[in-house]
C-alpha cells in the first residue's frame, strides 16, 4: 500500500518568504508527527497530531512555525518569514495506534533550503 | 533533560562481518526503544523495536539488546551486506507521552567489500 508521502520533495526559498510543506499520512493512521533533520544530525521532534488536534507542540522552535491537520489526514507545516537556520529536511511520520506499539512510518522528507 | 546518544559516529566493517552499533540513553523511565535505518535521501525505515521489559529481541539478521542497568542499547547486524550501508538511529519514546520519539545523532555504517 501507499506509504507516507510529502511534497514538495525539495524547496528553495528566499529568506523572509513563507513556505508550506505537506504530508499525506498512511490511510487510517490517526497519529501524525513532524520532525526536522539538520545536515548530519538526528531527528528533532516538532509537533504531534492525534486526529486534528495537536496535544504536543513542544518542539516548534518559534512562533514562525505552525502546523495544522484537517480531516484527520493531510497535514501542512507552515514556516513564516523563513530564516537560513530553517534550512533542513522536514520529515513527517504517521502511526496507526497512538499507544501500545509506537512504530512510526516516515515519509521521504522535504528538503528546505533558505537562501 | 532527555537525551539519546551514540558511542560511535562512524563504523566501517567488511562485508560478511557482524556489526554492532551502540546507543546510550539517559531517561531511565523510557519504556520503548526503536532502531531506524536511513539511507541517503530517504526517510528513516523501521528496523526493530524493544520494550523495556525485554533484554533481547531478534529479527531477520538483526538483534537488539537492552541493558537497563547501564541504560545501553545495541543493534547487532549479522553477516553485514553492502545494502546495510546507511545511518542508523536509535530512538526512545519520550517520557512525556504522546509517543514523541527522541533520536540519537546517528551512526554511519560503511560496509566494504
Amino acid at each position: 500500500g501507499a506509504g507516507v508521502s510529502q511534497s514538495p520533495s525539495n524547496k528553495v526559498t528566499e529568506k523572509g518568504k513563507d513556505v508550506e510543506l505537506r504530508c499525506d499520512p498512511i490511510s487510517g493512521h490517526t497519529a501524525l508527527y513532524w520532525y526536522r533533520q539538520s545536515l548530519g544530525q538526528g531527528l528533532e521532534f516538532l509537533i504531534y497530531f492525534q486526529g486534528n488536534s495537536a496535544p504536543d507542540k513542544s518542539g516548534l522552535p518559534s512562533d514562525r512555525f505552525s502546523a495544522e491537520r484537517t480531516g484527520g489526514s493531510v497535514s501542512t507545516l507552515t514556516i513564516q518569514r523563513t530564516q537560513q537556520e530553517d534550512s533542513a529536511v522536514y520529515l513527517c511520520a504517521s502511526s496507526l495506534i497512538p499507544t501500545g506499539r509506537h512504530e512510526q512510518y516516515f515519509g521521504p522528507g522535504t528538503r528546505l533550503t533558505v537562501t | 533533560g532527555e537525551s539519546v546518544g551514540l558511542h560511535l559516529p562512524t563504523l566501517s566493517v567488511q562485508e560478511g562481518d557482524n556489526s554492532i552499533i551502540n546507543c546510550a540513553y539517559s531517561n531511565s523511565a523510557s519504556d520503548y526503544f526503536i532502531w531506524y535505518k536511513q539511507e541517503s535521501g530517504k526517510g528513516p525505515q523501521f528496523i526493530i523495536d524493544i520494550r523495556s521489559n525485554m533484554d533481547k529481541r531478534q529479527g531477520q539478521r538483526v538483534t537488539v539488546l537492552l541493558n537497563k542497568t547501564v541504560k545501553h542499547l545495541s543493534l547487532q547486524i549479522a553477516a553485514t551486506q553492502p545494502g546495510d550501508s546507511a545511518v542508523y538511529f536509535c530512538a526512545e519514546k519520550g517520557s512525556g507521552g504522546y509517543n514523541k520519539l527522541i533520536f540519537g545523532a546517528g551512526t554511519r555504517l560503511a560496509v566494504h567489500p
